[in-house]
C-alpha cells in the first residue's frame, strides 16, 4: 500500500474553508483515497473517497490532481465541531472485501477556534 | 449506531491477567481489522480476518491473539497484561460504500481496557 504523508496539526477559525493535503508518490493505478475522521475516543468514520479529479458530498470535497500523487480534503465552512484528526488512507479496490493491512497514518489534528 | 458491535465498552483489569475483547461485524461484512490506539497515539494495525482466516499481520505482541468464528464474530485475546496495554481497542469491517469503489472501514465504538 502507498505510504501516506501529512501535516501533523492544522489550526483554523469558524467559517473559514479547511484544506488537508495529504502526499502519497507512489500511489498504484488500482488504488483509491479514502479520508477518515476521528473523534477523541471514538472509532474513525468515513468521509469522502475518490479515484481521480474531484468529488463532493454533503460533508466535504476532495481534490484530486492528474498526477495522483497528492490529494486534498477541503471542508468548508467549518465549525468547532469539526475539530477532530483526520487521516488520508491509500488502497486497492479488491474484490470480495479481502484487503491486507489496511495502515492509517498519525493523521492530521485539525483545531477549530471560535 | 455503526453496525459493528465491541464488548465490553470499559473493562479494568490488573497486571497478569488476560482479558477477551469481542467485535461483530457489521452485517454481510467479511472482514474484521483489529486496532490498538493509546493515549494520544496513532491507529496501530493489530491483525485482520477475511471469513475466518488470517489475512494480514501488524505489530501485534505474541501476548495478543485473535481469531474469527464461523458466524464471522471475532475475539482479540491479550494475555499476561502488562501497563503499556492499556488502549482503546478498536475493530472494523469493510463494506463498499460506493459501487465499484474501494472498501471503506467501518469501525465499531471501541473498547477502553485499563490495566493496572
Amino acid at each position: 500500500l502507498a505510504k501516506t504523508t501529512q501535516p501533523v496539526s492544522m489550526d483554523s477559525y469558524e467559517g473559514q474553508e479547511v484544506n488537508i493535503t495529504c502526499s502519497h508518490n507512489n500511489i498504484a493505478t488500482n488504488d483509491y483515497i479514502t479520508w477518515y475522521q476521528q473523534f477523541p475516543s471514538q472509532g474513525p468514520r468515513f468521509i469522502i473517497q475518490g479515484y481521480k479529479t474531484k468529488v463532493t458530498n454533503e460533508v466535504a470535497s476532495l481534490f484530486i490532481p492528474a498526477d495522483r500523487k497528492s490529494s486534498t480534503l477541503s471542508l468548508p465552512r467549518v465549525s468547532l465541531s469539526d475539530t477532530a484528526v483526520y487521516y488520508c488512507l491509500v488502497g486497492d479496490r479488491l474484490n470480495g472485501g479481502s484487503q491486507g493491512n489496511l495502515i492509517f497514518g498519525k493523521g492530521t489534528k485539525l483545531s477549530v477556534k471560535p | 449506531d455503526s453496525g459493528v458491535t465491541q464488548t465490553p465498552k470499559h473493562l479494568i483489569t490488573a497486571t497478569g491477567q488476560r482479558v477477551t475483547l469481542r467485535c461483530s461485524p457489521r452485517s454481510g461484512d467479511l472482514s474484521v481489522y483489529w486496532y490498538q490506539q493509546s493515549l494520544d497515539q496513532g491507529l496501530q494495525f493489530l491483525i485482520h480476518y477475511y471469513n475466518g482466516e488470517e489475512r494480514a499481520k501488524g505489530n501485534i505482541l505474541e501476548r495478543f491473539s485473535a481469531q474469527q468464528f464461523p458466524d464471522l464474530h471475532s475475539e482479540l485475546n491479550l494475555s499476561s497484561l502488562e501497563l503499556g496495554d492499556s488502549a482503546l481497542y478498536f475493530c472494523a469491517s469493510t463494506t463498499r460504500i460506493l459501487a465499484g469503489g474501494a472498501n471503506v472501514l467501518t469501525f465499531g465504538a471501541g473498547s477502553r481496557l485499563t490495566v493496572l
